[in-house]
């Protein structure tokens, strides 16, 4: 199995609203990211994961809460969101010795009202 | 920082043409350049990469080149076929603890005509 698999595929959701995205991949990585992808830009890193512990966040607002249970599960918990949040969350995976290989799921396209 | 800058924004080509997109790159420690293909809908898909320890690096119809000295690398697509028709993205990496600190170029938008 080498894909990383993102639900919901689509997300609207109010500015009061919470909400979580969840990501899954059985490759065995130890390494779980998260990006943000705008239209027509290139994805930005929002945090990284190793051995399940949070190893970088890159000043992400706290609306924005990760959380990884368990090496194969990675989530996004999200709360009082911004329209200008609105984007296409991407997960990705990798190894640890070949953390800048990156494998990327489809996304969740979320859009905040 | 690095900075990594992708030319054109915008190709389009007529199938079986080649098509070959170029990208700069400011860090002279970036050591990892790879290719992803993001299709309508879908997440970035790796395509292929090459290391700087590599001048070039070819995988059926695509390959990549590397210049370090002027910093420069460039995606080449032989043969294009409708489904080529995707943003392409070029990115670098120090690698190593790099951590998915990939610096993308901005994209581009491919088109490839019957």
């Amino acid at each position: 199995d080498t894909e990383v698999t993102q639900t919901p595929k689509h997300l609207v959701m109010g500015m009061t609203n919470k909400k979580s995205l969840k990501c899954e991949q059985h490759m065995g990585h130890r390494a779980m990211y998260w990006y943000k992808q705008k239209a027509k830009k290139p994805p930005e890193l929002m945090f990284v994961y190793s051995y399940e512990k949070l190893s970088i966040n890159e000043s992400v607002p706290s609306r924005f809460s990760p959380e990884c249970p368990n090496s194969s599960l990675l989530n996004l918990h999200l709360h009082a969101l911004q329209p200008e949040d609105s984007a296409l969350y991407l997960c990705a995976s990798s190894t640890l010795t070949t953390n800048e290989k990156l494998f990327f799921g489809s996304g969740t396209q979320l859009s905040v009202l | 920082g690095e900075n990594v800058e992708q030319h054109p924004s915008t190709l389009s080509v007529q199938e079986g043409d080649s098509a070959v997109i170029k990208c700069t790159y400011s860090d002279s420690a970036s050591n990892y350049f790879p290719w992803y293909k993001q299709e309508l809908g879908k997440g970035p898909q790796l395509i292929i990469d090459i290391r700087s320890n590599v001048g070039e690096k070819k995988d059926q119809r695509i390959a990549v080149t590397l210049n370090k000295t002027a910093k420069h690398f460039s995606l080449h697509i032989t043969e294009t076929q409708p489904e080529d028709s995707a943003v392409y993205f070029c990115a670098g990496s120090r690698g190593g603890t790099s951590y998915g600190k990939l610096t993308f170029g901005q994209g581009t938008i491919l088109t490839v005509h019957p």
